[in-house]
């Protein structure tokens, strides 16, 4: 199985500061035959199910904000949110699509300071 | 607007088979692949599996033999079977749509506590 590592835990980010969540994946999730990065991020607030923001490592969904950013590739991924608004404390999840079992890392918790 | 609702008993047996359903609204069933993911209270996500509407399965290894998924096109729904379940099983159960880069519909959830 791929394993999933994200750092931090947990983060606690000044209101319109900069976060910075890491992921980092046992092997590489690069699909070599249309160089795509198999790495999605998704947003879980209390409550719900999560939520996709960001795939392919770097495509943000449909009407994410565009403070959220990801980059990486190979094996080292990061998720930005650029201004931090107070609806975005939430946990964090990034998730490896390019083998069976479809691992996700521990979660990252991120919190107002 | 795709949403998906999952249905079953919320306190199963240790011992006993937890029974899941998902019911999908808004779209057809037809034409993708639905997984099942759970997550402990407090705890992280955990990829249980996943059904293409053809009827091909991928199981996580780790609970390979105690899962079965199956689908019906004709209800737009699809099912999991947990079998042999113990206390380590209690968890929120989601059932959501899968793409081919993640994982976009999501049911609410449903709680099932595994206990006597």
């Amino acid at each position: 199985d791929i394993v999933m590592t994200q750092s931090p835990d947990s983060l606690a980010v000044s209101l319109g500061e900069r976060a910075t969540i890491n992921c980092k994946s046992s092997q590489s999730v690069l699909y070599s035959s249309n160089n795509k990065n198999y790495l999605t991020w998704y947003q879980q607030k209390p409550g719900q199910p999560p939520k996709l923001l960001i795939y392919w490592a770097s495509t943000r969904e449909s009407g994410v904000p565009d403070r959220f950013s990801g980059s990486g590739s190979g094996t080292d991924f990061t998720l930005t949110i650029s201004r931090l608004q107070a609806e975005d404390v939430a946990v964090y999840y990034c998730q490896q699509y390019y083998n069976s079992p479809y691992t996700f890392g521990q979660g990252t918790k991120l919190e107002i300071k | 607007q795709v949403q998906l609702q999952e249905s079953g008993p919320g306190l199963v047996k240790p011992s006993e088979t937890l029974s899941l359903t998902c019911t999908v609204s808004g779209g057809s069933i037809s034409g993708y692949f639905w997984n099942w993911i759970r997550q402990p209270a407090g705890k992280g996500l955990e990829w249980i599996g996943r059904i293409y509407t053809g009827g091909s399965t991928n199981y996580n290894p780790s609970l390979k033999s105690r899962v079965t998924m199956s689908v019906d096109t004709s209800k737009n729904q699809f099912s999991l079977k947990l079998s042999s379940v113990t206390a380590a099983d209690t968890a929120t159960y989601y059932c959501a749509r899968a793409l081919e880069y993640g994982t976009d519909y999501w049911g609410q959830g449903t709680l099932v506590t595994v206990s006597s």
